[in-house]
């Protein structure tokens, strides 16, 4: 069976501090998606990682991807309130349909 | 502008009733997709289409139904024989061939009472 795993499900952090959120997969998938949604909201994409070893950054996110260890990350750089969202990363496998996390649930405080 | 719309945003619906949920996309996408998204919870594929007048039973296909009788839209009928119809619905599109990343629509939020 298929796994998509998030860590952490809920993170409260203060602004300005930095975190990861990490996420693990259970079967191939040379490409991974992120993508952010606000309450009451539809899904925007952030990041597409196509290759092991890639990385980008936008802003204060950064993510990366080791399809060897099928985990891929999402780091926060000095957090501020505007993040505060629900972050969800995704694979493909099999070149298939695409299958999310659970999603984390990052809340910044002041 | 091009994009994926979804109507409408918020559906009331008494139990028991059919409800169908729209989604139209304008990118020329060859494949769509249905989500269901509860509260605090990810995203569950309902049914996803490649191509016209063909489309897969996702991981929670049952008292749900689609048609694809246009590139463009992708209707998702929601029958009384789903138990717990109450969720947050999202449509998305992808071109096809090696792309996958997926484009959301709004989504519409379905309660049934």
């Amino acid at each position: 069976e298929l796994k998509v795993e998030q860590n952490p499900l809920f993170l409260s952090m203060q602004e300005g501090k930095n975190y990861t959120i990490y996420c693990n997969y259970s079967t191939t998938s040379d490409r991974l998606y992120w993508y952010r949604q606000d309450p009451g909201k539809s899904l925007e994409s952030l990041f597409v990682l196509l290759s092991n070893g890639a990385v980008k950054q936008e802003g204060r996110l950064m993510a990366s991807l080791d399809t060897k260890a099928r985990l891929s990350t999402l780091h926060i750089t000095a957090a501020v309130h505007d993040l505060s969202a629900t972050y969800f990363c995704a694979v493909v496998p099999n070149n298939n349909d695409m299958r999310f996390g659970a999603g984390t649930r990052l809340t910044v405080k002041p | 502008d091009g994009g994926i719309t979804q109507s409408p945003k918020y559906l009331f619906r008494k139990e028991g009733q059919n409800v169908t949920l729209s989604c139209e996309q304008n990118l020329n996408h060859d494949a769509m997709y249905w989500y269901r998204q509860d509260p605090g919870q990810g995203l569950r594929l309902i049914y996803y289409s490649q191509i016209v007048n063909d489309f897969q039973k996702g991981d929670i296909a049952e008292g749900y139904s689609v048609s694809r009788e246009k590139k463009e839209s992708f209707p998702l009928t929601v029958t009384s024989a789903q138990k717990n119809p109450t969720a947050f619905y999202l449509c998305a599109s992808t071109p096809g061939g090696l792309s996958y990343e997926q484009y959301f629509g709004p989504g519409t939020r379905l309660t049934v009472t």
